[in-house]
C-alpha cells in the first residue's frame, strides 16, 4: 500500500524556538495534504489542508502564523511551529490523498511525530 | 452539527474472543465511512470503507456494516489477536468537501491474554 513518512519521529525543543516537520509521501503523488494533531485520549483534529502550489486552509481556530504549512511538492509538505510553547506539545499526524475522500479515495496517514516543548 | 460517537469507549476481551465496536453518526453531506485502527504512537491505518450503497465490508478477521438509513455503523472482529490491541476510529467522510473527515472519539480495545 502507498506509505508516507514523517520525519523526525520524535523531538524535543526549547520554548520560544521553532521546529519543522516533514511529511512525504513515499511512492504516490499526493494532490492534498492534511496535519493532525492529537492530544492523549483524543481523537485527531485537523488543523489545516494544503495543496501543492498553494495556500494552507486553516481550520477555525488554528493561528495559521504560528503554523505554517509549505507544501513544496506533490510529495513534500512541512509544517513549521514557530515559537513553540508547551502547550504546543502534542502528536502531529499528516495524511495525503491523491484525490477527495468525497469520492472513496483513500488518506494515508503517516506515522506521527511527537513534540514535547520544554 | 456534524458528529461522529463510538462506543464503548473503551474494551477489554479474552484472545480469541470476538468483539464488536460501535459508530453511530450525524453528517451531511455524507459520503463514506471508514474504520481505522491506530496504534499506540502511530498513525491510523484504514481498515475497511464503506459508500451509502455498501451494507457490509470485510478486511481479514474485521468486519465492517453499515445501516445508512439509522446512521449507524459496526467493526466486528473475531477470533481477537494480542495485536489487535488499539484504538478503533470511525470515521465519515464529507462528500464535497475537500476530503474532510469527520472522527470519533475511539473505542480503545484492549485484548488479553
Amino acid at each position: 500500500g502507498a506509505v508516507v513518512s514523517q520525519h523526525p519521529s520524535w523531538v524535543i525543543c526549547k520554548s520560544g524556538t521553532s521546529v519543522k516537520i516533514e511529511c512525504r509521501s513515499l511512492d504516490f503523488q499526493a494532490t492534498t495534504m492534511f496535519w493532525y494533531r492529537q492530544f492523549p485520549k483524543q481523537s485527531l483534529m485537523l488543523m489545516a489542508t494544503s495543496n501543492e502550489g498553494s495556500k494552507a486552509t486553516y481550520e477555525q481556530g488554528v493561528e495559521k502564523d504560528k503554523f505554517l504549512i509549505n507544501h513544496a511538492s506533490l510529495t513534500l509538505s512541512t509544517l513549521t511551529v514557530t515559537s513553540a510553547h508547551p502547550e504546543d506539545s502534542s502528536f502531529y499526524i499528516c495524511s495525503a490523498t491523491q484525490g477527495p475522500s468525497g469520492r472513496g479515495y483513500e488518506q494515508y496517514f503517516g506515522p506521527g511525530t511527537r513534540l514535547t516543548v520544554t | 452539527k456534524n458528529q461522529v460517537e463510538q462506543s464503548p469507549q473503551s474494551l477489554i476481551i479474552l484472545e480469541g474472543k470476538n468483539c464488536t465496536l460501535q459508530c453511530n453518526y450525524t453528517v451531511s453531506p455524507f459520503s463514506n465511512l471508514r474504520w481505522y485502527k491506530q496504534d499506540t504512537g502511530r498513525g491510523p491505518v484504514s481498515l475497511t470503507i464503506m459508500t451509502f450503497s455498501e451494507n457490509t465490508k470485510s478486511n481479514g478477521r474485521y468486519t465492517a456494516t453499515l445501516d445508512a438509513d439509522t446512521k449507524q455503523s459496526s467493526l466486528h472482529i473475531t477470533a481477537s489477536q494480542l495485536s489487535d490491541s488499539a484504538s478503533y476510529i470511525c470515521v465519515v467522510s464529507l462528500y464535497n468537501q475537500g476530503g474532510k473527515l469527520i472522527f470519533g472519539q475511539g473505542t480503545e480495545l484492549s485484548v488479553k491474554p
